[in-house]
């Protein structure tokens, strides 16, 4: 059974500070890893899609890099604002069935 | 329209009834996800679609639930004699696969509570 995991599953943090977050996702049959932001009552959108190892992604303050030999990739957030507060998921993309498979998300709460 | 619809927004119902959701995917996505999320959890697979072929259904999904995309465009997910299990969020996904490795773009989706 393929798992994806999330850690911390929640997080909350000063207006100002820095925090990252782990995807750990099997390292074998691996296409694509997608980060995505989930804010409250609003649909899920896509931040990041990263495919090979050592990929660096950036968007704004916000960061991922990924590691496929060993099956993991952080997302970053420099300098969090209330409203990066959202709940950050991953999607691991299997190759051959090509089929999602999602962690449970880490839920950020930036404090004013 | 430029994004994924789904309708309705929110449904009640009574335990035992059935209830239809409809999804109205991105026009020119082939792949079209169903998801169901429980509270503190991520989304759930529940089956996918490429065109109007249903190409795999989660083996958690129990026989009470059946979807369908008939032409290839909209979807919709029924679910027969509800029970309270299963109150969730139903999230329906779609994308354009062979391009941005298959990068999902999500409707809003449909709260269902089961009384």
């Amino acid at each position: 059974i393929l798992n994806v995991e999330q850690s911390p599953q929640s997080l909350h943090v000063q207006e100002g500070d820095s925090t990252n977050f782990t995807c750990s996702f099997p390292s074998s049959n691996f296409y694509a890893l997608h980060w995505y932001r989930w804010e409250t009552a609003k649909s899920p959108e896509a931040l990041f899609v990263m495919t090979l190892n050592g990929d660096e992604k950036k968007k704004g303050r916000i960061s991922a890099t990924l590691n496929t030999k060993e099956g993991y990739s952080y997302l970053y957030i420099k300098g969090s604002q209330p409203e990066d507060s959202a709940t950050y998921l991953c999607a691991f993309l299997t190759s051959g069935t090509y089929k999602y498979i999602f962690g449970t998300g880490t839920r950020l709460k930036v404090l004013a | 329209d430029t994004g994924v619809s789904q309708n309705p927004r929110h449904k009640i119902t009574k335990r035992g009834q059935n209830v239809t959701f409809r999804c109205d995917p991105i026009s020119e996505h082939n792949r079209l996800y169903w998801y169901r999320q429980t509270l503190g959890q991520g989304p759930e697979f529940l089956t996918y679609f490429q065109n109007e072929a249903q190409l795999e259904k989660s083996r958690l999904l129990s026989d009470r639930f059946s979807a369908e995309r008939p032409k290839g465009s909209f979807s919709t997910l029924e679910i027969q004699r509800t029970e309270q299990g299963d109150s969730a969020m139903y999230l329906c996904a779609s994308s354009l696969f062979g391009t941005d490795q298959d990068t999902q773009y999500f409707g809003p989706g449909t709260r269902l509570t089961v009384l």
